[in-house]
C-alpha cells in the first residue's frame, strides 16, 4: 500500500531564516505531487505541483520554491521566511486515478 | 465568485443526529467529486469520492451529487462524537490533475 511521509511535523523558525520541508511517497511510482498551505480556519491553497522529476509548476507567486530531485521526493524551500509563511503545509499525491491523498502535514510557525 | 462554495459553519449537533454538509460549484466541467475529513492538526483524509450524479453510500456516510444543480452533499447518519472534524469538499474537472477545494465545514457532534 502507498504511504506518504512529511517531516518535520512541527517547526518554529525566525523571520529571515531558511526553510526546507520534505515529503516522500512509498509504494508507488511516477506520482503527481503537490504542496498545499492551509492557514488557520481556512481552506487549502495549492502552492506547487509536479508531474515528474525536475518538473515544477507554481500556482502562487511567493518567496517559496519547490524541487523534485527524485521520483517520490518533493521538497519545499525558502531562502528567507516571512511571518506570512506561517501555516500548515500539506503534501499530497495522485496517480492515474483522480483521488488525491494527503500526508500528515508540517505545522510551521515563523516568529 | 469562487469556483466552489462551502458554508464554513461551525455546525454543532447532538450525537445520533443526521448531518448534512453541502457545497455548490460554478463550473459545469467539474466531473469528479470528493469529500475529505480533517481532524484538528492532521492531514485531510479521503472519505468518499464519486463521478456521477446520484447517491453513493458507505456505512453511515452518503455522498450525493446533483450535476444539474451543481450541488453536492455529504450526509452522516447516526453521527458520533468521533465524527467531529472539518469536512472539505473537493472537485475536479476531466482534464488536468488539480483539485478545487471548498473552505471546509467545521462539525462538532456533542455526546
Amino acid at each position: 500500500s502507498q504511504t506518504i511521509h512529511q517531516w518535520p511535523a512541527t517547526l518554529v523558525q525566525p523571520v529571515g531564516s531558511p526553510l526546507s520541508l520534505e515529503c516522500t511517497v512509498e509504494g508507488t511510482s511516477n506520482p503527481n505531487l503537490y504542496w498545499y498551505r492551509q492557514a488557520a480556519g481556512r481552506g487549502l491553497q495549492l502552492l506547487f505541483y509536479s508531474v515528474g522529476i525536475g518538473q515544477i509548476s507554481s500556482e502562487v507567486p511567493q518567496n517559496l520554491s519547490a524541487s523534485r530531485p527524485q521520483d517520490r521526493q518533493f521538497i519545499l524551500s525558502s531562502k528567507k521566511l516571512l511571518l506570512s509563511d506561517s501555516g500548515f503545509y500539506l503534501c499530497a499525491w495522485t496517480q492515474a486515478s483522480y483521488e488525491q491523498y494527503f500526508g500528515p502535514g508540517t505545522r510551521l510557525t515563523v516568529t | 465568485q469562487k469556483e466552489v462554495e462551502q458554508d464554513p459553519g461551525p455546525l454543532s449537533v447532538p450525537e445520533g443526529a443526521i448531518v448534512s454538509l453541502n457545497c455548490t460549484y460554478s463550473n459545469s466541467a467539474f466531473q469528479y467529486f470528493m469529500w475529505y475529513r480533517q481532524y484538528s492538526r492532521k492531514g485531510p483524509e479521503l472519505l468518499m469520492y464519486t463521478y456521477s450524479s446520484g447517491n453513493k453510500e458507505d456505512g453511515r456516510f452518503t455522498a450525493q451529487v446533483d450535476k444539474s444543480s451543481k450541488y453536492i452533499s455529504l450526509f452522516i447518519r447516526d453521527s458520533q462524537p468521533s465524527d467531529s472534524a472539518t469536512y472539505l469538499c473537493a472537485i475536479k474537472g476531466t482534464s488536468g490533475s488539480r483539485l478545487t477545494f471548498g473552505e471546509g465545514t467545521q462539525l462538532t457532534v456533542n455526546p
